[in-house]
């Protein structure tokens, strides 16, 4: 199993560009989120959906739009870049089991975006 | 709100000794979980242990142990033994309900002196 693959490693970005962080698991979990982690801050849920087709909102989830078609994948869009969203992005994901350890939340290495 | 505060933002510890992390929460959930992470230089994210709200014992694993308090509301993160590959920011974040979404604290820097 590759766990939760991030693509790219890093990316610049000019104020008002798109781009679209990629996120991949082949562990078939149900849940997977998006957080940001800003420098001395812990991370920030920005989207989370909990399977194919439902997505929902988390504590910072303006300037980005998420989709989930497959349960696979979990794109992370920012539509119009600010300097405001420059930050490291880690997709996670998470089973569905019962077991006590079925909570523990499987980290990608990150994205690290900076927007000029 | 659910909270999780971590009031120590570095810490030292001299090899081989035991050092404690402290972590408390603010949740009205009667079922919860807390977790913590541990952040290297490199940037991942690394899964260190998990204690459930309804777990009678504290959590171990290996080196690291949760001293778990419930009425006190805190999750304080043990390790005993400090090598310098400890040295790293750690994570103390709790599960809100029972989907994924955790809640993270600001982290503590832990430099392990030799």
């Amino acid at each position: 199993n590759a766990g939760v693959t991030q693509t790219p490693k890093f990316q610049v970005l000019k104020t008002g560009q798109s781009m679209t962080l990629q996120c991949a698991q082949d562990m078939n979990h149900e849940y997977m989120s998006w957080y940001r982690q800003d420098p001395g801050m812990g991370l920030r849920l920005i989207h989370y959906s909990v399977g194919a087709g439902i997505t929902d909102q988390g504590e910072v989830p303006n300037g980005y739009n998420v989709s989930r078609s497959t349960t696979e994948d979990f794109p992370l869009r920012l539509l119009s870049a600010a300097p405001s969203q420059t930050s490291v992005y880690f997709c996670a994901s998470r089973g569905g089991s019962t077991l006590t350890l079925s909570y523990e939340q499987y980290f990608g290495p990150g994205t690290r975006l900076t927007v000029t | 709100a659910q909270k999780i505060t971590q009031t120590q933002p570095g810490m030292f510890v001299q090899e081989k000794e035991a050092v404690t992390l402290d972590c408390t929460y603010d949740t009205s959930d009667q079922s919860y979980g807390l977790f913590w992470y541990k952040q290297p230089s490199s940037g991942e994210m690394i899964f260190l242990i998990y204690q459930g709200s309804y777990d009678e014992q504290n959590a171990t694993e290996g080196r690291y142990s949760l001293n778990f308090q419930k009425a006190r509301k805190s999750a304080n993160l043990v390790i005993s033994a400090s090598q310098l590959g400890d040295s790293a920011m750690y994570f103390c974040a709790m599960r809100e309900g029972w989907g994924g979404k955790l809640i993270f604290g600001q982290g503590t820097e832990l430099s392990v002196k030799p």
